[in-house]
This record gives C-alpha cells, sequence and structure tokens, in this order.
C-alpha cells in the first residue's frame, strides 16, 4: 500500500522568514505525482505546488518551492518570505500511476507570527 | 470559471438516517472525487467518477455510495449514519481521471451525526 507520512504536526514561522515542512512517501510505484496542498481555516483546499516524479529539476511557484529527493522518497514543501496569509494546514499528497486518486499525509499545520 | 461548488455547506442529522450530498465540478472536468476529513483521521479517499461511471473506491462500507450526473455533477450518499461519520466531506473534480491532473476541491460539506 502507498503510503504519505508529515512528521510535523505543527511548525511556526515568523513573517518574512523561510520555513520548511517535510513529507516522505513510501511506494514501489516508478510513475507518480507529488502535490502540497493548503487549507485556510476557511477549509477550501488550494494546490500550492506539483512535482512530476519522473522530473529531476525541482518544481517552483513564486515562494514556494520543493526539494524532491526521488531515492529518499522526500518530497519537502519550502516556504520562502512567509507572510501571514500564509498560515493553513498544509497537505503533502500523492497520486500513483494508474490512480487519479490522492492519498493525503495527517497534515502540517503552520503558523506565522509577526 | 466557478469553481467547485458543494451544498449544503453543513447538514445535521441523527444516527440511522440518510445524508445526500451534492458536488457540481468546474466546467470542463469531467472526474469527480470524494474525500472524508475527519478529525485525527486526515483525508481518507471515498469514491472517484468519471464520465458517469464509478473508477475507484476507498475503503469504506457500502452504505457510502454515488453517482455521477449526464452534466458530470456527482452525489454521495450515506445511509444507516453512524456517529463516526461526522466529518467534513470535500469534492475535488479534474480536467481527467489521469494521476497528473491536479485536483480543484470545494469548500465541503460539514455532516455533524448527533
Amino acid at each position: 500500500a502507498q503510503t504519505v507520512t508529515q512528521s510535523q504536526p505543527e511548525m511556526s514561522v515568523q513573517e518574512a522568514e523561510t520555513v520548511t515542512l517535510s513529507c516522505t512517501y513510501d511506494t514501489s510505484e516508478s510513475d507518480y505525482y507529488l502535490f502540497w496542498y493548503k487549507q485556510p481555516p476557511s477549509r477550501q483546499m488550494i494546490l500550492v505546488i506539483r512535482q512530476e516524479a519522473y522530473k529531476q529539476q525541482n518544481a517552483t511557484e513564486n515562494r514556494f518551492s520543493v526539494n524532491f529527493q526521488k531515492a529518499a522518497k522526500s518530497f519537502s514543501l519550502k516556504i520562502s518570505d512567509s507572510q501571514l496569509g500564509d498560515a493553513a494546514m498544509y497537505f503533502c499528497a500523492c497520486s500513483f500511476s494508474g490512480y487519479s486518486t490522492l492519498t493525503f499525509g495527517k497534515g502540517t499545520m503552520l503558523l506565522v507570527s509577526p | 470559471e466557478a469553481g467547485v461548488t458543494q451544498s449544503p455547506t453543513h447538514l445535521i442529522k441523527t444516527r440511522g438516517q440518510q445524508a445526500t450530498l451534492r458536488c457540481s465540478p468546474i466546467s470542463g472536468h469531467t472526474s469527480v472525487y470524494w474525500y472524508q476529513q475527519a478529525l485525527g483521521l486526515g483525508l481518507q479517499f471515498l469514491l472517484w467518477y468519471d464520465e458517469g461511471e464509478e473508477r475507484n473506491r476507498g475503503n469504506f462500507p457500502p452504505r457510502f455510495s454515488g453517482r455521477q450526473f449526464p452534466n458530470y455533477s456527482s452525489e454521495l450518499n450515506v445511509n444507516a449514519l453512524e456517529l463516526e461519520d461526522s466529518a467534513l466531506y470535500l469534492c475535488a473534480s479534474s480536467l481527467s481521471g489521469t494521476s497528473w491532473q491536479p485536483q480543484h476541491f470545494g469548500d465541503g460539506t460539514r455532516l455533524s451525526i448527533l
């Protein structure tokens, strides 16, 4: 069975600082896609960033970037220049070959202080 | 472009009753996914519909069922409600049922069982 693990239930960062959220996964598949979603208190899940497993280059979206280590099955999210609006629950998710359904980690609550 | 819409926002039922949750995907999206987000359990995949057919099902009992209509909207039915069914039910849609297509989520339906 494929699993996604987020080992940090909660992380704190100050405005303008950088924070890294960890995610590991386990699969025997060679073809899969990794996602980070953000769920603010308004509860709508918002896609933050996506990474294709076959791509060596790490994905970047403005202040958000990933560190994808395929051999280590690690997919961490780095948020640079943190803003108050980044405060939310962050979920790491994976869709595995042949199944477009998402397997989610349990989430990391990110707190941002002024 | 309208996002994924779910109704109702909140639903209160008692044990043994039946609940119906509705979801309208983003225009042009043919795949609809249902997830359960219960406290402490994270997001669990429930059902996936594509082109009117059930394509995959998560590890949930048969009293969780649904369907997808010709206009691609979807309905989730939960029969014989139990207290542990209390959760946020999220619907997502994607352009097609392929693993690289990102899923776009609605705001969810909060189901409370008394």
